[in-house]
Formats: structure tokens, sequence, C-alpha cells
């Protein structure tokens, strides 16, 4: 199994510019989750998944859409880049919400990240 | 507000030795909480985490940590530390509806 895996791992935009980032896992897993990662902040949510179809809003969501069209896919598009979405991107899923560990297995799997770079 | 604290932002340990990192959190209820681990240019890997029941948790690689209620932590600990256990450690909550991770704390091992 590949577990969670992310595209691009760099990218270098210009202000302004347009992106996707995939995420996919293999895991059959409902929830997906948005992160980004910057330095002394640990890590923020910015959207997440319930399942196929659905999408919400974390922590700081301003700045970006995401799209689950496939249940194994996570999309986090950025319509028009600006440098403070310079940042480290990850991607996560889990079999039950992490709030809901008498539902099972409530612990997240992290892909490998994706560093975006805004100039 | 509920929140997550991971007072050092780095920690040194000579190999060999005993390792804590520690994590306190403010938080209503009764919350989860977790251990991740970041070595470079990595994602987070699970390492263990608190449900109910024993306070004493064990994890992965050899890393355990102590639920204390009347404290509010949940430190993360290894008897005996070695090289390989140098990374970037996060500590995580879960108050009702979401999850807050700590910053994070630097865990250098020193040879």
């Amino acid at each position: 199994n590949a577990g969670v895996t992310q595209t691009p791992k760099f990218r270098v935009l210009k202000t302004g510019q347009s992106m996707t980032l995939l995420c996919a896992q293999d895991m059959n897993h409902e929830y997906m989750y948005w992160y980004r990662q910057d330095p002394g902040m640990g890590l923020r949510l910015i959207h997440y998944s319930v399942g196929e179809g659905t999408t919400a809003k974390g922590e700081v969501p301003d700045g970006y859409n995401v799209s689950r069209l496939k249940k194994q896919n996570f999309l986090l598009g950025l319509e028009s880049a600006a440098p403070s979405q310079t940042s480290v991107y990850f991607c996560a899923s889990s079999s039950t919400l992490p709030h809901r560990g008498d539902r099972g297995q409530n612990e997240q799997f992290f892909g490998p990240g994706t560093r975006l770079t805004v100039l | 507000a509920q929140s997550v604290a991971q007072p050092e932002d780095q920690v040194n340990v000579a190999e060999g030795n005993p390792l804590t990192v520690k994590c306190t959190y403010s938080v209503s209820g009764n919350p989860y909480l977790f251990w991740y681990v970041q070595y470079p240019n990595r994602g987070l890997q699970f390492l263990l985490k608190y449900i109910t029941g024993d306070n004493l948790v064990k994890g992965s690689y050899g890393f355990e940590a102590e639920f204390n209620k009347s404290q509010t932590s949940f430190h993360l600990k290894k008897p005996s530390a070695l090289v390989s256990d140098s990374a970037l450690y996060f500590c995580a909550v879960t108050p009702s509806n979401k999850i807050i991770f700590g910053k994070g704390t630097r865990l250098h091992i020193l040879p």
C-alpha cells in the first residue's frame, strides 16, 4: 500500500498564479484533511472532508478551495496565490474523526508534503 | 480558549539517556491525546494515543506517554534515547469537535 501520496513535491509560483495540489489515499478512509505547516506554528487545518462529495472549512480556509469528487482523492486549489501562502502543505486521512476515538481508528495518516513557494 | 502547549522548542539528550518531551493542554471534557513524529522532509507519523483506561500508553519505537488528568499533561518518554530518535515531535489534543496540534518540539539526540 502506498498510503497517502501527494503531488507535486515542490512548486514555485508567482503571485496571482493558480495551482492544484493532489492528495490520494489507498486505505479506503472516509475522512481527509489539508494542513499547512509554518515554522513555529505547528499544523493548521485548512479544509477537511467527511466523505466523498463533502468538504468543510478548517481553521485557515481563506484563499483555498477543495474538492472531493472521489473517495480516494482530495484536491486543494489556490486560485490566486499570495506570498502568505508560502508553506509546506500536508494531506492526511483517517478512518474516523480524531475526536471520535470511540468509533475506531482515529489516528491520521499523513502524506510526505508539498513545499510551495509563492514569489 | 482550548489549546495545547509544548513548552520546549528544543530538547537535547545524550544517546542512551532517558528523554522526556513535554505536553500540556487546556480543553474541556475528556479529550483524546496523540503524539506524532516528523522526520526531515517527511510527513507526520503516528506514535501513540490515549483514549481511555491505563494512564501509561505504549507506542512505536519504544516510546511511551503518561496521561495525567490532574496536571493536564501528556508527556512523551523513552528510557534510552537513540540518535535515530532525532526529529520533530508534535502533541495533539481533541476538544469536542476538532484536533489541535502543538507547535512541535525538536529533539536532538547527541552521540
